[in-house]
């Protein structure tokens, strides 16, 4: 069975820091990883994907990722904060082999950005 | 292009009622989705619809069900209500292909008392 571990449930940084926000998983065959943000009172956003191909990704808001197979990681990361970004995160993986498009989530990762 | 769209966005039931919620995917869309969100759970899959059969199901009570129209629009059922079922449910619509890039609504809030 599929998986998803993030580590850190709040993660702080000031404005214009580096963020890093970690996630693991565990899946049988190759995955299809996932991040997604979601602000207070709303639904999830899709930030970026990784399906096949080139193992780092980039994807909205200066947001990027990178595929790690040997170290089954898919870290989220964004050279320089922005107050806009303090949200919730999550890490998502979907074994593309089902078929279907159903989502294992992490535990979710909330982001606070200090001035 | 409209997203996809729940209704209602909040609502308070008691004990042992039962809801039904509603999903209005993106058009075109084929694949409803229907997830669980609470503070210690976390967001769990509850069950996945594409054209009209339920494809998966995630591990919850007989007491959740869902349906799927013929106009892709999707409803989810929970009877007897427990306390325990307060939670946000988010419906997300994809094209039905195997990327699973879902799109989310902005979620129907249900508090039981």
């Amino acid at each position: 069975a599929q998986s998803v571990t993030q580590l850190g449930s709040h993660v702080s940084v000031s404005e214009g820091a580096l963020v890093l926000l970690r996630c693991n998983y565990s899946s049988s065959v190759p995955p299809y990883l996932f991040w997604y943000v979601q602000y207070p009172n709303q639904g999830l956003q899709l930030l970026l994907k990784y399906t096949t191909g080139a193992t780092l990704v980039k994807g909205i808001n200066g947001f990027e990722a990178e595929f790690k197979k040997s170290e089954t990681s898919f870290h989220l990361t964004k050279p320089s904060a922005h107050m806009s970004d303090a949200a919730e995160y999550f890490c998502a993986v979907c074994e593309g082999s089902s078929g279907y498009s159903t989502l294992t989530f992490g535990k979710g990762t909330m982001l606070l950005v200090s001035p | 292009k409209a997203g996809v769209t729940q209704t209602p966005r909040y609502l308070i039931k008691t004990r042992g009622q039962q809801v039904t919620l509603s999903c209005s995917p993106i058009s075109g869309h084929r694949s409803v989705s229907w997830y669980q969100q609470t503070p210690g759970q976390g967001l769990q899959f509850l069950f996945e619809y594409f054209s009209e059969t339920q494809r998966n199901k995630g591990n919850f009570p007989g007491r959740f069900s869902g349906r799927q129209f013929s106009n892709s629009r999707s409803e989810m059922n929970v009877s007897t209500l427990e306390l325990g079922d307060s939670a946000l449910y988010l419906c997300a619509s994809s094209g039905g292909l195997t990327t699973g890039e879902l799109f989310f609504g902005e979620g129907s809030r249900l508090t039981v008392l």
